[in-house]
């Protein structure tokens, strides 16, 4: 059964680090995995989708990377800002499920304080 | 392009009472999803549409669970009866096809059972 990990369950940083939020999974049979943003009485905009065959993907300060082998993805932050205070999640479509599945963590939420 | 939407956004009920929530997917989208997000917990599906059938319905609670997707398009899922532990955020989402689609999700409906 896939199981899914996030650590830590939440930080709390100045403005301007660059930090990591990690993710875990189970059983390495997935079709890809993403990471997702989740403001407090909103839905989850997706941020980053990598595929399975893929390293890492990149949008704008957000870097993330998958080591499918190890079970492990990583989501790097350059220089944070307020506005990036969130819950992020992982979530990985195993292939044993089918259909698009999402299987996810239970979260990192992060808080970035001026 | 009009998102995923839900409603209503809150419901309190008492237990034993029911309640339904309604959904409308991105126009066009073919796959639609209903999850449970328990407070500090990640999403979980509880049910996945393909056009009006269903895929997967694996974690429902079938016993009081029920959810239907009529014409492919709209849907709707009900408690009956409610129970304490039911208490959670249902969301919605949809994706394009069946395949390894990104997911798009509503705000969600924050149910409370007392």
């Amino acid at each position: 059964k896939q199981e899914v990990t996030q650590i830590p369950a939440a930080l709390s940083v100045p403005e301007g680090e660059n930090l990591v939020l990690n993710c875990s999974f189970t059983d390495s049979a997935i079709y890809n995995l993403q990471w997702f943003r989740q403001d407090p009485g909103k839905g989850l905009t997706s941020l980053l989708l990598i595929q399975s065959s893929q390293r890492e993907q990149t949008s704008g300060r957000l870097n993330a990377s998958l080591d499918k082998s190890s079970g492990r993805s990583t989501l790097y932050i350059a220089a944070s800002q307020p506005g990036d205070s969130a819950t992020y999640l992982c979530a990985v479509s195993p292939i044993s499920g089918g259909y698009n599945k999402l299987i996810f963590g239970a979260g990192t939420r992060l808080a970035v304080h001026p | 392009e009009a998102g995923v939407a839900q409603s209503p956004r809150y419901k309190i009920i008492e237990k034993r009472q029911s309640v339904a929530f309604w959904c409308n997917p991105i126009s066009g989208h073919a796959t639609l999803y209903w999850y449970q997000q328990i407070l500090g917990q990640g999403p979980k599906l509880l049910i996945q549409f393909q056009n009006n059938g269903v895929v997967d319905d694996s974690q429902l609670p079938k016993d009081r669970f029920s959810a239907e997707r009529l014409k492919g398009v709209d849907s709707t899922l009900k408690i009956q009866p409610a129970k304490l532990e039911d208490s959670a955020v249902y969301l919605c989402a949809s994706s394009r096809a069946e395949s390894t689609d990104t997911q798009y999700f509503g705000p969600g409906t924050r149910l409370t059972v007392l």
